[in-house]
């Protein structure tokens, strides 16, 4: 069962474009994690939100941590075309030794 | 630190084969993963283990094993592959259990005809 879902799942804009990349879930998470992806090669992480309603910036990059601790959202301003790459998000229920990876957004983003 | 490393990259099996899929991580980390990632799409957990002769298994566990009889070393065996086995595979470590950070590999692509 997945529990956390992604939207949208593609994504293709110009450079210089703003976008926001949702993560959603039903379920609450003490920590969510957001990873990069290039083709191939393995995901890397890019932050970790742990408060609920937490906002953190890197560089052009802003991501925020739902009141409830359900949800969590990207957003990129100014892409480039290195921004290009499937993004994750990945939730910590706190209950285990693991997490849940969300089904990924896939952005391409083109001179 | 080479980190985390898999080998091989890349493998051709025919249905029914079997191969082992080799992960040595050198952080020192208990946490070890293993995932598979369909094209375009999240990771979906296999196996895990907390530490040196621990495991336990993901979310799709079935036709796959696996065994951790070091820190460093965690492999995933193949029994009998089916083509519903064709994918990219993943390997990461973790300092820290759930939210601490993982470390993944380069991948290993798979398929399976």
């Amino acid at each position: 069962t997945q529990l956390l879902e992604q939207s949208p799942q593609f994504l293709s804009i110009q450079e210089g474009e703003n976008l926001t990349v949702y993560c959603n879930s039903s379920s609450v998470f003490s920590s969510l994690q957001w990873y990069r992806q290039e083709p191939g090669e393995g995901p890397v992480l890019l932050v970790t939100v742990v408060t609920g309603g937490e906002v953190k910036k890197l560089k052009r990059l802003t991501f925020q941590f739902g009141d409830a601790r359900k949800d969590s959202s990207l957003h990129i301003t100014a892409a480039q075309p290195g921004d290009t790459g499937l993004y994750l998000c990945a939730g910590d229920t706190g209950g285990g030794n693991k997490l849940t990876f969300g089904t990924g957004t896939q952005l391409k983003v083109e001179l | 630190n080479a980190g985390v490393t898999q080998t091989p990259k890349f493998r051709i099996l025919k249905i029914g084969q079997s191969m082992t899929l080799q992960c040595t991580q050198d952080m020192n980390h208990n946490y070890m993963y293993w995932y598979r990632q369909d094209p375009g799409m999240g990771l979906k957990l296999i196996y895990y283990s907390v530490g040196a002769g621990i495991t336990d298994k993901g979310e799709v566990p079935n036709g796959y094993n696996v065994s951790r009889s070091t820190t460093e070393d965690f492999p995933l065996r193949l029994e009998l592959a089916a083509p519903s086995q064709t994918s990219v595979y993943f390997c990461a470590s973790s300092l820290l259990a759930g939210g601490g950070e993982q470390y993944f590999g380069p991948g290993t692509r798979l398929t399976v005809t």
